[in-house]
């Protein structure tokens, strides 16, 4: 399992610098990747997703990057800013698991002013 | 637009009560589904629905009963609380099943739920 209890890994970083969460997956199947914001008392927040023929997408200020080789996934936030401050999820969906999206256990993200 | 709407915030329960934790969505949308979250294991899916009058089971349904009788609604009912079922749980709803076209999943803002 992927428990790490109730101490999430954190990543803190300065405000304007730029933010790297990563993230491993274990179905080589998964054909469809997704990033998740979840704000304290909210639910989570689509941010942005891939698909495995993809390596590289980009939005506003974010970016994912997909290594299926070593089955890793990436968000990289520009510039970041205090609202950026959450916990950050990746998800997985395979056709061999209809309609079951698989999330990952989180990491948090401090940003200092 | 009000999106997804969960009922209630919070909620304590003795164990062996029952009680159905409401979702709603006013968007159309044919997919719909419930997630526990607790510290450390992320979300786990409890049941979901492909449309009014179809639901089947996720990874975590023991204890949990859920009905689709119309499309914006998909209530999660537990059937006698246990310790075990302290978490937070949150609905969530798609236009399609996620994975097919740009298809982004809307979460409600969640139950939280204490079992003594």
């Amino acid at each position: 399992g992927e428990s790490v209890g109730l101490h999430l890994p954190t990543l803190s970083v300065q405000e304007g610098d730029n933010s790297i969460i990563n993230c491993a997956y274990s179905n080589s199947a998964s054909d469809y990747f997704i990033w998740y914001k979840q704000e304290s008392g909210k639910g989570p927040q689509f941010i942005i997703d891939i698909r495995s023929n993809m390596d590289k997408r980009q939005g506003q200020r974010v970016t994912v990057l997909l290594n299926k080789t070593v089955k890793h996934l990436s968000l990289q936030i520009a510039a970041t800013q205090p609202g950026d401050s959450a916990v950050y999820f990746c998800a997985e969906y395979s056709k061999d698991s209809s309609y079951k999206l698989i999330f990952g256990s989180g990491t948090r993200l401090l940003v200092r002013p | 637009n009000a999106g997804v709407t969960q009922t209630p915030k919070f909620q304590v329960l003795k164990t062996g009560q029952s009680m159905t934790l409401q979702c709603a969505q006013d968007m159309n949308h044919e997919y719909m589904s419930w997630y526990r979250q607790d510290p450390g294991m992320g979300l786990r899916l409890i049941h979901y629905s492909v449309g009014a009058g179809i639901t089947d089971q996720g990874e975590v349904p023991n204890g949990y009963n859920v009905s689709r009788s119309t499309t914006e609604d998909f209530p999660l009912r537990l059937l006698s609380a246990a310790p075990s079922q302290t978490s937070v749980y949150f609905c969530a709803s798609s236009y399609s099943e996620i994975g097919r076209g740009n298809t982004e999943a809307f979460f409600g803002q969640g139950t939280r739920l204490t079992v003594v």
